[in-house]
């Protein structure tokens, strides 16, 4: 099966531009997540989707960030302004629903530098 | 909330060493715990779960046994391969189902 595609991989910006990733899950899983995972540490969460619907985004600073899923299947996660601070990695991941031990299947990453 | 704690990289081996990679957790009920592997330049991969207590996980020679009295999922290998160095995550899912990461153990073999 094609695995979780995210775009774009690189992406190099000036502070306080805006910058949007985009990501297309699995083929039939129902729950989404965007982790921003920085440099030497371990994925943080920052927003849970099943289907089109929030599960989770107590982590999300919403003053900056905003992610959407429309129709259930591909999401996009928007920064706008960028601060030096958000320079990470932003790894989407998938899995058929969010309760039980389903597996996460994660994509490649959005790699963001903030100059 | 639920938590992850992991124990500090890199960890340097030569190859053919026994591998140990700590991990102990918080979290409420009773959840499934995972390791995650990311080789350079991919993205995270599942290596092995385990979903309830003295559960034991194993893929590629790796195994983790999920000790609910010490709250632990300990990442052991026999024999480690050059091919082996990476970034290895142990993650939990707890009754939230928030999936909670540690920090990240990076693994250095040499040949």
């Amino acid at each position: 099966e094609a695995g979780v595609a995210q775009s774009p991989r690189y992406k190099i910006i000036e502070k306080r531009q805006s910058v949007a990733f985009w990501c297309n899950p699995i083929s039939g899983h129902a729950t989404l997540y965007w982790y921003q995972q920085i440099l030497g540490q371990g994925p943080k969460l920052l927003i849970q989707f099943q289907n089109n619907g929030v599960v989770d985004d107590s982590q999300l600073p919403k003053d900056r960030f905003s992610a959407e899923r429309l129709k259930g299947v591909d999401s996009t996660l928007k920064i706008q302004p960028a601060k030096l601070e958000d320079s990470a990695v932003y790894l989407c991941a998938s899995s058929l629903e969010g309760s039980g031990a389903n597996v996460l299947t994660f994509g490649a990453g959005s790699r963001l530098t903030v100059l | 909330g639920d938590s992850v704690t992991q124990m500090e990289g890199p960890v340097t081996l030569s190859e053919e060493a026994f591998l140990t990679i700590n991990c102990t957790y918080t979290a409420t009920g009773y959840p499934s715990l995972f390791w995650y592997v990311q080789y350079p330049g991919e993205g995270l991969q599942l290596l092995l779960k385990a979903t309830k207590a003295d559960d034991k996980g194993s893929n590629k020679g790796f195994e983790a046994t999920y000790r609910k009295e010490t709250t632990s999922f300990h990442l052991e290998k026999g024999s480690v391969q050059v091919s082996d160095s990476a970034v290895y995550f142990c993650a939990l899912k707890g009754g939230s189902y928030i999936p909670t990461f540690g920090r990240g153990t990076s693994l250095i073999v040499h040949p």
